[in-house]
This record gives structure tokens, C-alpha cells and sequence, in this order.
């Protein structure tokens, strides 16, 4: 079973609506969830920390946080096409200084 | 622009051959890490630097790859007698403490022929 994982994708999304993006992480005792965006041939880029269960708000993003069932989520309002991205979920460990990445799941924002 | 940055953007090298990349993290943290991704994979975690000090080093580097972050500044990593199965995007990334958000930079691209 892989630490991080994600579903790889293609999820497509009209424009306008909202993209949920889903994943589940193994470790009981990590702390720190985050959501990174990446464009292709570009590096990952920091949107959303999440620390503790339920929500986070940040515009147009929502980072959801359930650590009972070890799952972390995403959602994207009013989704654009410059969102079109992969999107990494990565999480850490308490104390621990390296993150484990999923593999992205890639969004598509179709007109 | 995170403030991380990162020399050369690109390098394409003969396989044999070493390699060596820059990372100036931002200028108030005190972690740096090295990752490694290939593609429709995630960033796969090399090894971090508490300032000057090198605490964890991932199994995936091998004797080949050596890292340095002498003055708690800049770091380097360095390949020796590279391989094609190298190849890949080299990223760095910063944080302030353990658990704290990583900002990354925009990557070295190494093309091993």
C-alpha cells in the first residue's frame, strides 16, 4: 500500500463548477497535510495547509481534513481553466522533516 | 517566485559523466531538502539539511550522490558517473521548521545521453 495515494486522473470539470480531489494517507500519527498545484514542466507550487480535522477555507479553495478516516480533501469552486494542473497531496509526519507525496491526480477545466 | 532558487534550470550531460546543482533557499530557513521526480510521479524525497548539518539521507541515494550544505546557506548536490536512469527534475525546497510548509524552486531538469 502506497503511504500517499491519489487518483491519477484525468478528472474534468466543466467551467464553473466545482472540482473535489480526493486522497488517502496510511501513517496514523501524520500532522501536516498539504496541497501543492504543478504545471507541466513546472515545479510544485504550495496552495493549502491543512492541521487539524475539518475544514480550511482559502477563496476559492477548501482543504477538508478527516483524521479518522486518514483522508484529505480538495475542493475548487468556480474551477477555471488556468486550474487545469495536477495536484499533489502531501503529508508529514509529526516531528518528521520530509514529506510524501502522492502521484497527482491531473484536473482538466473544459470550457 | 517562492524565493528558493536553483542553478542550472537545465543540464543535459553524457552519461559518465558528474554533475553538480546549486539551491539558495529562502533566506530565513533553516531546513532545506533535495527531491527527485520523474514523470506522472510525485516529488520523491533525496535527503534535508538543518543548517549545516545533513540528518536523513533517503536509501534511493545511492554512493553516487553526495550533498552539502556547508555554511547552513546554500546547498549542493552532486551526481558522480552518471547514469540515464538519473534523469529527472531535481527539486529543492525550504521550510522554517519541521512539519511547517515547504516552499520549492524551480527545479534543475538533468538529461543524461
Amino acid at each position: 500500500q502506497k503511504e500517499v495515494e491519489q487518483n491519477s486522473g484525468p478528472l474534468s470539470v466543466p467551467e464553473g463548477a466545482i472540482a473535489s480531489l480526493n486522497c488517502t494517507y496510511s501513517d496514523r500519527v501524520s500532522q501536516s497535510f498539504f496541497w501543492y498545484r504543478q504545471y507541466s514542466g513546472k515545479s510544485p507550487e504550495l496552495i493549502m495547509s491543512i492541521y487539524s480535522n475539518g475544514d480550511k477555507e482559502d477563496g476559492r479553495f477548501t482543504a477538508q481534513l478527516n483524521k479518522a478516516s486518514q483522508y484529505v480533501s480538495l475542493l475548487i469552486r468556480d474551477s477555471q481553466p488556468s486550474d487545469s494542473a495536477t495536484y499533489l497531496c502531501a503529508v508529514n509526519e509529526r516531528r518528521a522533516s520530509k514529506i510524501i507525496f502522492g502521484s497527482g491526480t491531473r484536473l482538466s477545466i473544459r470550457p | 517566485d517562492t524565493g528558493v532558487s536553483q542553478d542550472p534550470r537545465h543540464k543535459i550531460t553524457k552519461r559518465g559523466q558528474n554533475v553538480t546543482f546549486r539551491c539558495d533557499p529562502i533566506s530565513e530557513h533553516n531546513r532545506l531538502y533535495w527531491y527527485r521526480q520523474t514523470l506522472g510521479q510525485g516529488p520523491e524525497f533525496l535527503t534535508y539539511f538543518q543548517n549545516e548539518a545533513q540528518l536523513e539521507k533517503s536509501r534511493l541515494l545511492s554512493d553516487r550522490f553526495s550533498a552539502e550544505r556547508p555554511k547552513g546557506s546554500f546547498s549542493t548536490l552532486e551526481i558522480q558517473r552518471t547514469e540515464q536512469g538519473d534523469s529527472a527534475m531535481y527539486l529543492c525546497a525550504s521550510s522554517l521548521a519541521a512539519g511547517n510548509e515547504q516552499f520549492f524552486g524551480p527545479g534543475t531538469r538533468l538529461t543524461v545521453l
